[in-house]
């Protein structure tokens, strides 16, 4: 089956410090990303849709200058959470669908960001 | 009104329980439809996709109603290792095609 690798699975740093999140499609080529985020007992809240070779598409209320997306190939999208906060620390998870429009998403194994 | 509800639950049922999830959606223009599974601190994984004409797959059987907007789960003879949370998957239709997730139902499944 279609596989989305993420790395890394979870990272700790200091407030002020950015992060970077890759995702990789390793047997597919995805012309779509989505980023999404969740915070403890909550839903999966989307944050961007990444497009590869244009500007991703932002959630209403999302910053685009602090999560910083890059789609530079069919193959990988990076999510760069800039100038962290305690409050950022959450679970950062990209998905991607290997065929068409109305195919299921595939997830990554998921980023665990934790701001000190 | 949310666009994706499920009732968070938990449910908590005995090993060999019969168990029912609902998940209502607002957009009546939602072109597909899935169950996913959530495990505590992990990535969801797809557990099956919901038809209008209902699917099963072993234990596990989806169906979808347009009329009603709304989608179920259906779990039969319940194992200890169906304790997760399961969410429900909404993929808007009018171009966008962007997938939108309900909150979770947590099931527990005990001895």
């Amino acid at each position: 089956g279609a596989v989305v690798s993420q790395h890394p699975s979870w990272v700790i740093c200091k407030s002020g410090t950015s992060v970077k999140i890759e995702c990789r499609s390793l047997d597919f080529q995805a012309t779509t990303m989505f980023w999404y985020r969740q915070f403890p007992k909550q839903s999966l809240m989307l944050m961007a849709t990444s497009n590869e070779g244009s500007k991703a598409t932002y959630e209403q209320g999302v910053e685009k200058d602090k999560f910083l997306i890059n789609h530079a190939s069919l193959t990988l999208s990076t999510l760069t959470v800039t100038s962290a906060h305690p409050e950022d620390s959450s679970f950062y998870i990209c998905s991607a669908r290997d065929s068409g429009l109305n195919s299921p998403l595939h997830f990554g194994n998921g980023t665990r960001l934790t701001v000190t | 009104r949310k666009e994706v509800e499920q009732d968070p639950g938990p449910f908590n049922v005995p090993e060999g329980a019969t168990v029912a999830f609902n998940c209502t959606y607002s957009n009546s223009a939602s072109q597909s439809f899935f169950w996913y599974r959530q495990d505590c601190r992990k990535e969801p994984k797809l557990l099956m996709s919901v038809y209008s004409s209902g699917n099963e797959d072993g234990r596990f059987t989806a169906q979808l109603n347009r009329a009603s907007q709304y989608i179920s789960l259906l779990i039969r003879d319940s194992k200890l290792s169906d304790s997760a949370t399961y969410l429900c998957v909404v993929t808007k239709g009018g171009g966008s095609y962007i997938p939108t997730f309900g909150r979770g139902t947590s099931l527990i499944v005990h001895p």
